[in-house]
């Protein structure tokens, strides 16, 4: 368990939909990334937040925005869904603003019918 | 954009062959972290290297951070079944906070 949590699990949803994931990090973490893995693919950076701001900015949708509030945790939401949405989303937190180990969550699955 | 590649993308191995994958930044990096993955899990932090040419071992698992900064290796002797998963390479560019995580190799030990 790396003391990242993120909810929910598994979403199910339909192509112009809009969905909100959550993560909390670790305590004492306060950068948060988010992290795309579509089927059998690496890992697509999307964005980071440190302490309440975003820091740096990956291959992100503009359909697709997040914040991370002054509980440190994050939402990442995913709207006008399409199917090549689909995939594993990880939330990854960090102690510092960089250089750091990254700890992952169990990641949020999202299926787009 | 920047690219981080590994090679191969996949390799099958019988317990008890070494491995080892390989991971080319076409920038230089400012460290480097090794993550693996099992299958269904989500990624784990292995190891960081920041040296130039630096080396770091964990039991059977050997780390190499290239000379010029652009390049890495993971070298497994005597794989087991447990090391099954996809290995990942990653790390920031240099004046960056952003993170580019490797394509990974994926391993696959027959017993």
């Amino acid at each position: 368990d790396s003391g990242v949590t993120q909810t929910p699990k598994h979403l199910i949803t339909a192509t112009g939909q809009r969905v909100t994931l959550r993560c909390s990090p670790r305590s004492g973490d306060l950068s948060v990334y988010w992290y795309q893995q579509s089927l059998d693919q690496g890992l697509q950076f999307l964005i980071q937040y440190y302490n309440g701001e975003e820091r740096a900015k990956g291959n992100i949708l503009e359909r697709f925005s997040a914040q991370q509030f002054p509980d440190l945790h994050s939402e990442l939401n995913l709207s006008s869904l399409e199917l090549g949405d689909s995939a594993l989303y990880f939330c990854a937190s960090s102690v510092g603003l960089t250089q750091e180990t990254q700890y992952f969550g169990p990641g949020t699955r999202l299926l787009v019918l | 954009g920047q690219q981080v590649m590994q090679i191969p993308q996949y390799q099958h191995v019988q317990e008890g062959e070494d491995f080892t994958t390989y991971c080319n930044s076409s920038t230089t990096l400012s460290n480097i972290q090794w993550y693996k993955q099992r299958p269904g899990g989500h990624p784990v932090f292995l190891i960081q290297l920041v040296k130039s040419g630096e080396v770091k071992k964990q039991k059977r698992l050997t780390f190499q951070f290239g000379e010029a900064k652009k390049n890495s290796s993971l070298h497994i002797t005597a794989t087991q079944t447990t090391d099954v998963g996809t290995y990942f390479c990653a790390g920031p560019a240099s004046g960056t906070y952003k993170y580019i995580f490797g394509t990974g190799t994926r391993l696959k030990v027959l017993a």
